[in-house]
């Protein structure tokens, strides 16, 4: 059972804008930024959003993120094929003091 | 910065799993990063177990504290998890990372994020 909660998949066709959420609570995501992992089958994770809504470079324009409140979410505008892979967000919890992940979302590209 | 796992491809129940991370293309000693260790369960989420810093501090998982210790060699520029007591609900794909963390003034809140990431190496525990 992860702390965080996401969608266990998402789907959409080429060209769409999906968007992927993250639930967590006070301790943390209510109170710290969040980050976002993708994942190939079989590859580790890459950093792909951080503090909320900071692309590393290399990372392309058509992802964002975004956090109100105790939620994330993570956008992911003109869907390609190679976007095909698993999300995963993180924040850090005041609680636990360790950060937290979610259960991770498939997306796959119709 | 690149990060490479190493260690024993099989390890035995009520064993104690030895891994090091050799890192290239940035110092450990440069104090930028938080030496970080995650894992994954075959098709399952990410857990994180710890992290060290350049001086020796170490920060660990609360549900893995008891069994966990890191360390970090700086003249060969790599850092190393143990795992003790290892059971099959252990097996899983095990990561290095090198972690960016700190706190914002004023508000209080905290960044932790895995800005780069070994490989991984899976490490089955069986008999």
């Amino acid at each position: 059972q992860s702390v965080l909660t996401q969608p266990p998949s998402a789907s959409g066709p080429p060209g769409q804008r999906v968007t992927i959420s993250c639930s967590g609570n006070s301790s943390n995501i209510g109170r710290n930024t969040v980050n976002w992992y993708q994942q190939f089958p079989g590859t580790a994770p890459k950093l792909l959003i951080y503090s909320s809504d900071l692309r590393p470079s290399g990372v392309p324009d058509r992802f964002s993120g975004s956090k109100s409140g105790t939620s994330a979410s993570l956008a992911i505008s003109g869907l390609q094929s190679e976007d095909e892979a698993e999300y995963f967000c993180a924040a850090w919890d005041g609680s636990l003091n360790s950060p937290v992940f979610g259960g991770g979302t498939k997306l796959t590209v119709l | 910065v690149r990060l490479q796992e190493s260690g024993p491809g099989l390890v035995k129940p009520s064993q104690t799993l030895s891994l090091t991370c050799i890192v290239s293309g940035d110092s450990i000693s440069s104090g930028g990063y938080y030496w970080s260790w995650i894992r994954q369960h075959p098709g399952k989420g990410l857990e994180w177990l710890g992290y060290i810093d350049d001086s020796g501090s170490t920060h660990y998982s609360p549900s893995l504290k008891s069994r966990v210790i890191l360390s970090v060699d700086t003249s060969k520029n790599q850092f190393s998890l143990k795992l003790s007591s290892m059971t099959a609900a252990d097996t899983a794909v095990y990561y290095c990372a090198a972690a960016v963390f700190g706190h914002y003034f004023g508000s209080g809140g905290h960044y932790y994020y895995l800005e780069h990431w070994g490989q991984g190496t899976l490490v089955p525990v069986s008999s």
